[in-house]
């Protein structure tokens, strides 16, 4: 089982329309976990951060779900500019070793 | 905003030779990381640095790699002896505490010929 599991998509959306992501991890020894978006040959960007309370950002909600050891996240009211590869990270504690997931792409059409 | 700076952003070399990659962290990050990138497949942890020192380092970070910070601010990756499988899309990440994210250079791609 792969450490850390997404969707690779693609998900194809209208704009304006809501969508969702998870994510799944193996070890339950991760302690920090977050959302990342990446443009096609650009650098990952920090999205969010992603904690058991939930956390929003305008149009960006993200959970965490310690017991079933998945992650979410939900964007609302899609934009074109949405489109991109989304990132699951997850950190092992100890703060060093990060794990990626494949990503899941996105496309926002007109 | 502060960024991670990445030189050079584009690098040819041939098989078997010897390459620096480098960054210039954001001035009061603690944590260092190098990830690579290979065209088309997902994010890989190489390796990690903290108070000068590699803190935890992946099955890929083998002895053909090594990592150090010169002079206190620049933070270099050295490819010795390059393979053609090492050409990827290098990136550089800081933060300054444990518990948030990164932010990541722009990258340095290698290509390997």
């Amino acid at each position: 089982r792969k450490e850390v599991e997404q969707d690779p998509g693609p998900f194809n959306v209208p704009e304006g329309a809501t969508v969702a992501f998870n994510c799944t991890y193996s070890n339950s020894a991760s302690q920090s976990f977050f959302w990342y978006r990446q443009d096609c040959r650009k650098e990952p960007k920090l999205l969010m951060s992603v904690y058991s309370s939930g956390n929003e950002d305008g149009r960006f909600t993200a959970q965490l779900n310690r017991a079933s050891q998945y992650i979410s996240l939900l964007i609302r009211d899609s934009k074109l500019s949405d489109s991109a590869t989304y990132l699951c990270v997850v950190i092992y504690t100890g703060g060093f070793k990060t794990i990626f997931g494949a990503g899941t792409r996105l496309f926002v059409k007109a | 905003e502060p960024e991670v700076t990445q030189t050079p952003s584009h690098q040819v070399t041939q098989m078997g030779q010897e390459v620096i990659l480098r960054c210039v962290p954001i001035s009061n990050h603690l944590y260092f990381y190098w990830y690579r990138q290979i065209l088309g497949q997902k994010v890989e942890f190489l390796v990690s640095f903290y108070n000068n020192e590699i803190s935890e380092k992946s099955e890929i970070f083998d002895d053909q790699f090594s990592v150090e910070r010169p002079d206190g601010s620049n933070f270099t990756l050295k490819i010795r002896s390059t393979k053609l499988e090492d050409s990827a899309m290098y990136f550089c990440a800081t933060k300054d505490r444990e518990g948030y994210g990164y932010t990541f250079g722009s990258g340095t791609r290698l290509t390997v010929v």
